[in-house]
């Protein structure tokens, strides 16, 4: 069974960092491009960021572009993000997911909270 | 970057009717890079339909998807109890950023 589990989350203040993990079981995991997709409070979904299998195509929204960045270590089954310069928009459940080998996202976390607040 | 215009914003309807959600792109979706999800509350996302129109594996066929290049279709045929729920269209074209539409929230009439 593919599971995602996110973590990391919490209440970190304005400018400050924040890492965020995803433990994936039960797929091979460097078969798979993975993203970040979150969605703030009573909001709609947006895509954050993407990486391919070997980490040598990685993309990001506008939003986050030169403030996070996507990682992934295909020894230890894991995916990051690395968000720095936080700000109160980007406070959301950010979920990891899955890219199918269709191109879409087939499998998704439950996701892990992150409140960006003083 | 491509802009999806998901349409209506709220949908209501009784169960056993049909359906019909709409997803418009500001450009033409590549080789129909479109899909479709279902969100329930406190729920993650589920796949419905990739490629446009093929359906998920264990999505009912009362679930459907059509069109090419800017204009797509969701549409359940009957309404079940189980399908009042948010939509999303999304495009994963050949490179970032994969957008998402606004949501359509199908409600209970």
């Amino acid at each position: 069974e593919v599971q995602l589990v996110e973590s990391g989350g919490g209440l970190v203040q304005p400018g400050r960092s924040l890492r965020l993990s995803c433990a994936a079981s039960g797929f091979t995991f460097d078969d798979y491009a993975m993203h970040w997709v979150r969605q703030a409070p009573g909001k709609g979904l947006e895509w954050v960021s993407g990486i391919s299998w070997n980490s040598g195509s990685i993309g990001y929204a506008d939003s986050v572009k030169g403030r996070f960045t996507i990682s992934r270590d295909n020894a230890k089954n894991s995916l990051y993000l690395q968000m720095n310069s936080l700000r109160a928009e980007d406070t959301a459940l950010y979920y990891c997911v899955r890219q199918a080998v269709a191109g879409t996202l087939d499998y998704w976390g439950q996701g892990t909270l992150v409140t960006v607040s003083s | 970057e491509i802009v999806l215009t998901q349409s209506p914003g709220t949908l209501s309807l009784s169960p056993g009717e049909r359906a019909t959600l709409s997803c418009r792109a500001s450009q033409s979706v590549s080789s129909s890079y479109l899909a479709w999800y279902q969100q329930k509350p406190g729920q993650a996302p589920r796949l419905l339909i990739y490629g446009a129109s093929s359906r998920a594996t264990g999505i009912p066929d009362r679930f459907s998807g059509s069109g090419s290049g800017t204009d797509f279709t969701l549409t359940i045929s009957r309404l079940e109890p189980e399908d009042f729920a948010v939509y999303y269209c999304q495009q994963y074209g050949s490179s970032p950023p994969y957008g998402f539409g606004q949501g359509t929230k199908l409600e209970i009439k």
